[in-house]
C-alpha cells in the first residue's frame, strides 16, 4: 500500500485480556516504530525494530507488552493482562534506513485506539 | 532524558493571520527535528523535517526554523485558513547510539482558525 496501515483501527476488550495489535510498514521500509499516545499527550516511544530485530526496546513499560517483527516487515504489539491504564492510542511509524546520511523521516499510520473496560 | 516543551498549548484565531508555534528541547545533541499535524481520531502527518546541520525548511505556506544550540523551533504558518485545524506536534531525534530513530515528542499545540 501507499502508507502504513494498522489494525484494527479500535479495539475494546475487558480487563486482564490478551490484545494484538498488527502494523503494515511502506514497502521497503527497514525501521518500524511502535509508539503510545494517552489523551492530551504527545506519542511516547515504545519499542523500534530495525530489519527483524529490535534494536531498542527501552520504552516497554514492563514485561506485559512485548513486540515481533518476524520477516522485517509486518509487526505485532501483544499485550497480555490488559489493564485500565494500557487504554490509548497505539501509533505505529516506518522509515526508510537509519544510517548517517539519511533524513530518517518517519511516517505513521493511523493507529490503533485501545479500550479495556 | 531529552525533554521537548511546545508553546501554546492552544491557539484560536481568526482566519487570515499569521501563527508562531514553538518547540524547545532539552538535549541540543539532535540529528534532526519533525514537525507534524495530528487531525482528531487521526494519525500523524508529517509536515517538515530539519536535519540539524540546516536552519530552516518550507513547505508552502509552513517554515520551520531551527537553533540547535538554543534547542528551540518554530512554526510559522503564514495566512492561516480554517483548514489549518489540528494539532501540531515538535519531535526530535537523538545524535547518539541506539536512540537514534526514536522520536521524542512535545505535548502538541492544539490550533483553531475561525472563519
Amino acid at each position: 500500500g501507499a502508507g502504513v496501515s494498522q489494525t484494527p483501527s479500535n479495539k475494546v476488550t475487558e480487563k486482564g485480556k490478551y490484545v494484538e495489535l498488527r502494523c503494515d510498514p511502506i514497502s521497503g521500509h527497514t525501521a518500524l516504530y511502535w509508539y503510545r499516545q494517552s489523551l492530551g499527550q504527545g506519542p511516547e516511544f515504545l519499542i523500534y525494530f530495525q530489519g527483524t530485530g529490535a534494536a531498542d526496546d527501552s520504552g516497554l513499560p514492563n514485561d506485559r507488552f512485548f513486540a515481533v517483527r518476524p520477516e522485517g516487515s509486518v509487526s505485532t504489539l501483544k499485550i497480555q493482562r490488559t489493564e485500565r491504564g494500557d487504554s490509548a492510542v497505539y501509533l505505529c511509524a516506518s522509515s526508510l534506513r537509519e544510517l548517517a546520511e539519511s533524513y530518517n523521516e518517519q511516517f505513521f499510520g493511523p493507529g490503533t485506539r485501545l479500550t479495556v473496560l | 532524558k531529552q525533554e521537548v516543551t511546545q508553546i501554546p498549548a492552544a491557539l484560536s484565531v481568526p482566519e487570515g493571520e499569521n501563527l508562531v508555534l514553538n518547540c524547545s528541547f532539552t538535549d541540543s545533541a539532535i540529528y534532526n527535528l519533525q514537525w507534524f499535524r495530528q487531525d482528531p481520531g487521526k494519525g500523524l502527518t508529517s509536515l517538515l523535517l530539519i536535519q540539524s546541520s540546516q536552519r530552516e525548511q518550507t513547505s508552502g505556506r509552513l517554515n520551520a526554523s531551527l537553533d540547535k544550540s538554543s534547542g528551540r523551533s518554530t512554526l510559522y504558518i503564514a495566512a492561516s485558513q480554517p483548514g489549518d485545524s489540528a494539532t501540531y506536534l515538535c519531535a526530535v531525534t537523538l545524535d547518539r547510539g541506539s536512540t537514534l530513530g526514536r522520536l521524542y515528542f512535545g505535548r502538541g499545540t492544539q490550533l483553531t482558525v475561525w472563519p
